[in-house]
């Protein structure tokens, strides 16, 4: 069982609001992920890193930022949260090589 | 023409049956692809990795894969009602990215 935690599970904020959306891995992996979601539709990747301070932009745009400070850990950040980031964002991690990635439980984020 | 594609379905087969799912990609690159099961309301878990052209069987789940063909495939023998979820196909290239297809939804009928 993979051991990759985010938190919080559920999120309903209000419009204007900064958040913070944590993801964590005991794993040691050194490349780490967050898809955004939408119910029914495919995952996007928004955002990536390949270590510590390493983070690209995914394939698809996003007003949010990450960061990558230590290795287990990989937040992502929305400075105005607006309603048209309502979503479920999912964080992962993979190790170095033609691995798979393992998945957290996802955030679902509902933006009134 | 997107990078992974796959049939949305759904897919409808009965209890005991084969189901087999089918995925194609465009980037002759990829090295790596894997088969995810995703609940509704929930994150894509793991079902089976390959990385060389030809079958790999684990339980009820065969993968195939055909590089030639830029093709994947998943086939899931004696079908449960459990196994009702949307299966996601993902391929990696050297960019260390997974880039999934849309998915395709099961249902098996009891």
């Amino acid at each position: 069982e993979a051991d990759i935690y985010q938190t919080p599970r559920y999120l309903v904020i209000g419009t204007g609001k900064k958040i913070t959306l944590e993801c964590s891995q005991t794993m040691g992996h050194d490349k780490m992920y967050w898809y955004q979601q939408d119910p029914g539709m495919e995952l996007h990747l928004i955002h990536y890193s390949y270590g510590v301070n390493s983070t690209e932009k995914g394939d698809l745009s996003s007003e949010s930022t990450v960061s990558r400070i230590r290795t287990e850990h990989f937040p992502l950040t929305l400075e105005s949260a607006r309603p048209s980031h309502t979503s479920q964002y999912l964080c992962a991690s993979s190790v170095y090589g033609n691995t798979e990635a393992f998945f957290g439980q996802g955030t679902r984020l509902t933006v009134v | 023409q997107k990078e992974v594609e796959q049939n949305s379905g759904p897919l409808s087969v009965p209890e005991g049956a084969i189901a087999s799912l089918n995925c194609t990609y465009s980037d002759r690159g990829s090295q790596s692809f894997f088969w995810y099961r995703q609940y509704s309301g929930k994150s894509p878990e793991l079902i089976m990795s390959i990385y060389s052209n030809g079958d790999k069987e684990d339980g009820r789940f065969t993968a195939q894969l055909n590089k030639a063909s830029q093709y994947v495939s998943l086939l899931i023998r004696d079908s449960q009602p459990s196994d009702s979820a949307t299966y996601l196909c993902a391929v990696r290239g050297g960019t260390y990215k997974y880039i999934f297809g849309t998915g395709t939804r099961l249902k098996v009928l009891a």
